[in-house]
């Protein structure tokens, strides 16, 4: 089956800027959708597709795709996006959709 | 606006089964799949099912077949998530998600934008 990995935890600096990286042999086919989750909520959707943010997600939140790996940048991270980092993709081998393993984002 | 309301936490001993509904509301029901998710203590999202309301087709992950069934109510707009053969390892927070599925040129594009509030499934 296939799998997406991530860097357990990241921490960026108060303003400053930070990608968190999802790589997987699916994201060649299909894009990667962008989850945060913070303590004791349900996850809330930041990106899906090429690079769309849903209604109410702030700007500084991007996202990006090159060959297998998908990014997900936050541009002057603020203290209220410190939160796990989950992406999701579609897949073509074993069961349609996978998470990967969350990246918890620190800002300090 | 759109909502996913998810039914109460439940206590549940090995072997039981426990049934999760998951009501929607706010958009057309029949027009969005249905996903659900877990995430277990301290642990990361998992995948286990999507369900189309309208036809009730269904597709599970490898790793639940045989012991998860999902089903929809078009009448209550309310679709239902049913585990058995519960293990202390099922322990955990059960989302239920919309999941809209767009296709353009070629390219599709499946993502979850509305998620339920979760419910606790203590299996002990």
């Amino acid at each position: 089956s296939s799998e997406l990995t991530q860097d357990p935890a990241v921490s960026v600096a108060l303003g400053q800027t930070v990608r968190i990286t999802c790589q997987g042999d699916s994201l060649t086919t299909y894009y990667a959708s962008w989850y945060q989750q913070k303590p004791g909520q349900a996850p809330v959707l930041v990106i899906y597709g090429k690079n769309n943010r849903p209604t109410g997600i702030p700007d500084r939140f991007s996202g990006s795709s090159s060959g297998n790996t998908a990014s997900l940048t936050i541009t002057g991270a603020q203290a209220a996006d410190e939160a796990d980092y989950y992406c999701n993709s579609r897949d073509n081998s074993g069961d349609p959709y996978v998470f990967g393993p969350g990246t918890k984002v620190t800002v300090l | 606006q759109v909502q996913l309301v998810q039914s109460g936490a439940e206590v549940k001993t090995p072997g039981a089964s426990v049934k999760v509904s998951c009501k929607a509301s706010g958009y057309t029901f029949i027009n969005f799949y249905i996903h659900w998710v877990r995430q277990a203590p301290g642990q990361g999202l998992e995948w286990m099912g999507i369900i189309n309301p309208s036809t009730g087709s269904s597709t599970y992950s490898q790793r639940f077949q045989g012991r998860l069934t999902m089903t929809s109510d078009t009448s209550t707009s309310t679709v239902y998530m049913d585990l058995s053969s519960l293990k202390s390892e099922d322990t955990a927070v059960y989302y239920c998600a919309r999941g809209p599925h767009h296709c353009s040129s070629g390219s599709c594009t499946s993502y979850f934008d509305y998620w339920g509030q979760g419910t606790l499934v203590p299996v002990s």
